[in-house]
């Protein structure tokens, strides 16, 4: 499978825990994007990354959230002692330069009780 | 960033009825795309327009972006149940994001 990956399909975690969600882009591509999408929202930018450098950051996202690309490969986003309304579906999406088009993964579900 | 309003929110259609739905901007775009995403499943790319009046047609779907670039519409001719799903624009900011819409959900009967 040569699409985008992302580990684990779904997380449930108590408040407080800390989680980690990891992202295998397509592998020639340089740039790498994290939403979040609750139900009948569309997906909500968090973070992009061009190669191994965080280039933007939502406004909105929390300091709890940070999210690294070491290798300029794959991806981690860490939420620390997380809440129930982090709850969602976290997508990671990559894409080839100036093409555009953001190829996405499966996602990741988490449920924070 | 830039903010699309899309409407309508939802539509319930029978299978082949027209479908429309539309993006709106209060500011310039520098080009807009299109995502579909199946219940359960991700946003699946559709579509990028970028000239002023561009057209541009993928079986029954039927993309327009408008002459002033402030709007869009897709246009699904004769809706099958394998059209059922949500339907996102998607436009960049300032910078590298890429700010969807709330999306329209279509629910296609039989």
């Amino acid at each position: 499978d040569t699409g985008v990956s992302q580990d684990p399909r779904h997380k449930i975690t108590k408040r407080g825990q800390n989680v980690t969600f990891r992202c295998d882009p397509i592998s020639e591509h340089n740039r790498l994007y994290w939403y979040r999408q609750t139900l009948g929202q569309g997906p909500e930018f968090l973070t992009y990354f061009q190669n191994e450098a965080q280039l933007e950051k939502s406004r909105l996202l929390s300091d709890r959230f940070s999210a690294e690309r070491p290798k300029g490969s794959f991806s981690t986003l860490e939420i620390q002692r997380t809440e129930q309304g982090d709850s969602a579906m976290y997508l990671c999406a990559s894409s080839l330069g100036n093409t555009g088009e953001l190829f996405f993964g499966e996602g990741s579900r988490l449920t924070v009780l | 960033g830039q903010q699309v309003m899309q409407i309508p929110q939802y539509q319930h259609v029978q299978e082949g009825e027209d479908f429309t739905t539309y993006c709106n901007s209060s500011t310039t775009l520098s080009n807009i795309q299109w995502y579909k995403q199946r219940p359960g499943g991700h946003p699946v790319f559709l579509i990028q327009l970028v000239k002023s009046g561009e057209v541009k047609k993928q079986k029954r779907l039927t993309f327009q972006f408008g002459e002033a670039k402030k709007n869009s519409s897709l246009h699904i001719t004769a809706t099958q149940t394998t059209d059922v799903g949500t339907y996102f624009c998607a436009v960049k900011n300032s910078g590298y994001a890429l700010n969807f819409g709330k999306g329209t959900s279509l629910l296609v009967t039989p």
